[in-house]
């Protein structure tokens, strides 16, 4: 079956640090991913995407590595802020336009 | 920048009333969703929509669930005999395309079941 799960429940770091926040799946057919971050009490925020014919893609602070050979993904943030603090997930998009979403890390960035 | 708007913010119901969620997707938007999520866990589909008619569900939208889309601006979720674990919460999304890509979500309804 096809899943998309997380790593490490909780990240704590401090402000100014990269996080780096790690995710595998297990449907090699996927071919599209993104990343949400989601604020206390709010919908998922789109963060990131990136497509299985890439490796990486680079965004404002915010990176997503795409390692195929092992199923995993990696969202990296630079410079973490108290306002990185949130919950992240992956997400696998399926051909028919629905998230498959990962159970979520909790990053906490302390000042 | 345009938003999807849910109502209400939280909602508390007794087990076996009904309740009917409320969702103002973008306006050029053609493709709508329902996701929900149980506290502390992910984020589960449960629906998509489109020309009317529902495109996709999950098993978890079972018979006690439907969507409409009454008028050309509202989406609604109707849950007809709530339970104890569907309380959750229940977000609303929107696309142009059948893509996640452009997805907005809305900030979401919490449901409470008592």
């Amino acid at each position: 079956g096809e899943s998309v799960g997380l790593h490490l429940p909780t990240l704590s770091v401090q402000e100014g640090d990269n996080s780096i926040i790690n995710c595998a799946y297990s449907n090699s057919a996927s071919d599209y991913f993104i990343w949400y971050k989601q604020e206390s009490g709010k919908g998922p925020q789109f963060i990131i995407d990136i497509r299985s014919n890439m490796d990486k893609r680079q965004g404002q602070r915010v990176t997503v590595l795409l390692n195929k050979t092992v199923k995993h993904l990696s969202l990296q943030i630079a410079a973490t802020q108290p306002g990185d603090s949130a919950v992240y997930f992956c997400a696998e998009n399926t051909p028919e336009g629905k998230l498959i979403f990962g159970q979520g890390t909790e990053l906490s960035v302390k000042p | 920048e345009p938003e999807v708007t849910q109502t209400p913010s939280h909602q508390v119901t007794q087990m076996g009333q009904e309740v009917i969620l409320r969702c103002v997707p973008i306006s050029n938007h053609l493709y709508f969703y329902w996701y929900r999520q149980i506290l502390g866990q992910k984020v589960e589909f449960l629906v998509s929509f489109y020309n009317n008619e529902i495109s996709e569900k999950s098993e978890i939208f079972d018979d006690q669930f439907s969507v409409e889309r009454p008028d050309g601006s509202n989406f609604t979720l109707k849950i007809r005999s709530t339970k104890l674990e569907d309380s959750a919460m229940y977000f609303c999304a929107s696309s142009f395309i059948q893509s996640t890509y452009g997805y907005t979500f809305g900030s979401g309804t919490r449901l409470t079941v008592v």
